[in-house]
């Protein structure tokens, strides 16, 4: 079965400094990987994803995600953190083949806090 | 340029009530869902249609019923409205045959709060 897990509900992190949301995952076969933000009210964004070749993933407003396959897991990441990143974040995977196919399974959010 | 819309944002409405969620999708693609947000912010998905065809449906009560006239619209149409109805709806679309989906990225609407009293 694909399942992923946000083991962290909340990160709080100083503005300017590192942030880490973590994520790892559960799927058969080749894991396609998925990040998106959501911020009060509003619906998601797509950040980044992982479908094949270089492990680190780059995406939009700074974010990156490194794929680690051994540790199957999918850590969000930015070097330097700002207020405005204060949102909802949520890792997904997806499915390549079998009974699922195309289904995409969400964590139950990591709720990230920048203060100033 | 909303490039995956859905109306109303915002629905406040009845128990036994009977309603609709419009959805309509810009980008040209193929594969059109429904995902429900409950009040723990846990996202499932609902439905899921690929050329105005049903892929996906999941465990969902029969008061749900998706409707597809195009492949640029999915509409998701509730009866009978109980009080665990209320959660956050949000439609999505992605590119590509079904076979073919699974690295597509999913892009989402902005959602339809639906609250029933």
């Amino acid at each position: 079965a694909q399942s992923v897990a946000q083991p962290e509900d909340q990160v709080n992190v100083a503005e300017g400094n590192p942030l880490t949301v973590k994520c790892t995952y559960s799927v058969s076969g080749n894991p396609y990987l998925f990040w998106y933000v959501q911020y009060p009210n509003r619906g998601l964004q797509f950040l980044l994803k992982y479908i094949t070749g270089d492990n680190l993933v780059k995406g939009s407003y700074g974010f990156e995600a490194e794929f680690n396959k051994s540790q199957t897991s999918f850590h969000l990441k930015k070097p330097s953190a700002l207020v405005s990143d204060s949102a909802l974040y949520f890792c997904a995977v997806r499915a390549n083949r079998g009974s699922t196919l195309g289904r995409l399974y969400f964590g139950r959010g990591t709720q990230l806090t920048v203060w100033p | 340029d909303t490039a995956v819309s859905q109306t109303p944002k915002y629905l406040v409405t009845q128990m036994g009530n009977d309603k609709s969620i419009k959805c309509e999708q810009n980008l040209g693609h193929d594969t059109m869902y429904w995902y429900k947000q409950d009040s723990k912010k846990f996202l499932k998905i609902m439905f899921s249609y690929n050329n105005k065809e049903l892929i996906i449906n999941e465990t969902v009560p029969n008061r749900f019923s998706p409707k597809s006239p195009d492949k640029a619209h999915l509409n998701l149409h509730i009866n009978s409205l109980e009080l665990g109805d209320s959660a956050v709806y949000f439609c999505a679309s992605s590119q590509g045959s079904w076979g073919s989906l699974s690295g597509n990225t999913i892009y989402f609407g902005e959602g339809s709060w639906l609250t029933v009293v």
